[in-house]
Parts: structure tokens; sequence; C-alpha cells
């Protein structure tokens, strides 16, 4: 059953940790992202990625950092330095050509302790 | 900059109504496509239709339709039939960039409730 998997579903963070999100797809798809969305408000892209060992920034990268060592996997560490970290997580990933949708996994809720 | 402005942020409608979700955009691009996306209170984001800028035909999926007015740059979703299930967010997305590198802007969201 293919698609996106995020994990985990709900994470809390302590001040000065820092903290990673998983974001895994078995779609086979090229492209992945990041998104963060605050209560009440649109999507707004973190980091994205076209392909392995490549990425760039997003509106709103600050206070976030991504690795992209395989095609599956695109992980998001929230570090210390992003003072206003919760919110909810969305990755998503889409296939070729420009009239795919993207796909996105279930989110992830990260809240300060 | 590329932008997206969904203008109504509720919307009430009654069951077995049409209803019309409104999303404009700004861009300097001849290329880019616009997508609306549902989000139920679950968190997870539902693809529903397509347009890019150089069909010529309004999209359409079954019970959604989207009336795109290039030169009033405006992609506007029509849900018809509403159902108590099509309660949620909707979102407005366009692509931008060239080349297979793209990345995409949400605008703010309308939250639909269907009245029974």
């Amino acid at each position: 059953d293919g698609g996106i998997t995020q994990s985990p579903k709900y994470l809390f963070r302590k001040e000065g940790q820092n903290v990673t999100l998983s974001c895994e797809q078995n779609l086979n798809h090229d492209a992945m992202y990041w998104y963060r969305q605050d209560p009440g408000q649109g999507l707004r892209l973190i980091y994205y990625s076209q392909i392995v060992n490549d990425f760039q920034k997003g509106d709103i990268a600050e206070g976030y950092s991504v690795s992209r060592e395989k095609k599956e996997s695109f992980p998001l560490t929230v570090t210390s330095a992003q003072k206003n970290p919760t919110a909810f997580y969305l990755c998503a990933s889409r296939w070729g050509s420009d009239n795919q949708p993207q796909h996105f996994g279930d989110g992830t809720r990260l809240s300060i302790l | 900059a590329q932008k997206i402005t969904q203008t109504q942020p509720g919307m009430f409608v009654q069951e077995k109504e049409a209803v019309t979700l409104d999303c404009t955009y700004d861009t300097s691009d001849q290329s880019y496509g616009l997508f609306w996306y549902k989000q139920p209170s679950s968190g997870e984001m539902i693809f529903l239709i397509y347009q890019g800028s150089y069909d010529e035909q309004n999209a359409t999926e079954g019970r959604y339709s989207l009336n795109f007015q290039k030169a009033r740059k405006s992609a506007n979703l029509v849900i018809s039939a509403s159902q108590l299930g099509d309660s949620a967010m909707y979102f407005c997305a366009m692509r931008e960039g060239h080349g297979g590198t793209y990345k995409y802007i949400f605008g703010t969201g309308t939250r639909l409730k269907v009245l029974a």
C-alpha cells in the first residue's frame, strides 16, 4: 500500500532541544516537501528537495534543517533556534509532470513542554 | 511576488445545494498550475482538482469543478450537491517554477460547513 508515512503523530519538545520529524514515502517520488501549518493558516514551505542529496530553502527555513540521503526519506529537524515551533507539520511528495498533485502524509503535531 | 488569496474565511451551505469557494492568484509566469485541496478536521490534505494555465476547458472531477477565469486571475472551486462530508477546510494552491523544479504557494483557506 503506497503512501507517505510521518512519525510520530504527536511530539513534545523541551526548551533548547532539537527534535526530528520523520517522513518516509514508498511512492518512488523524486520531489519531497516540508510545510508548517499554524491554526487557521495555510501551509508555509520550510524546505523542499527535487532529488537525492539536494534541497532548497523555502519561505520559512530559519530554525529548521533537513537531509535527503535516500529517495524515500526526508527528515526534518526542528532546532533550538526555532523559537516558536508549536505547529502542525506536513510532509508531501510529488512525481513527474507538472500537472501531478502533491501527496501528503497525515502530519505531526509538535508542541512545546 | 507570487500570491494566493482566499477571501472567505468561512462559508455555510445547505445540504444538496451548490457552493463556490473563491481563489485569486497573482503571478507573472505564463505557465503555472492551480490546485484545490480539502483538509478534514483529522488534518490530512486531499487533492481535489487541477487546472493548468494553458488548459482551455474548465477542469471537472465528479462534483467538483473549477471556474477558471485567466484574465481575472481567479480559480474558484464549485462544489455541486453538497454533502455533510464536505465540511472541511479548503485550500487553493499555485505551482510556481519550471523545468521540473516546482514549489507551491497556498492560500489561507476557507472553512466550509454543510448544514443538514
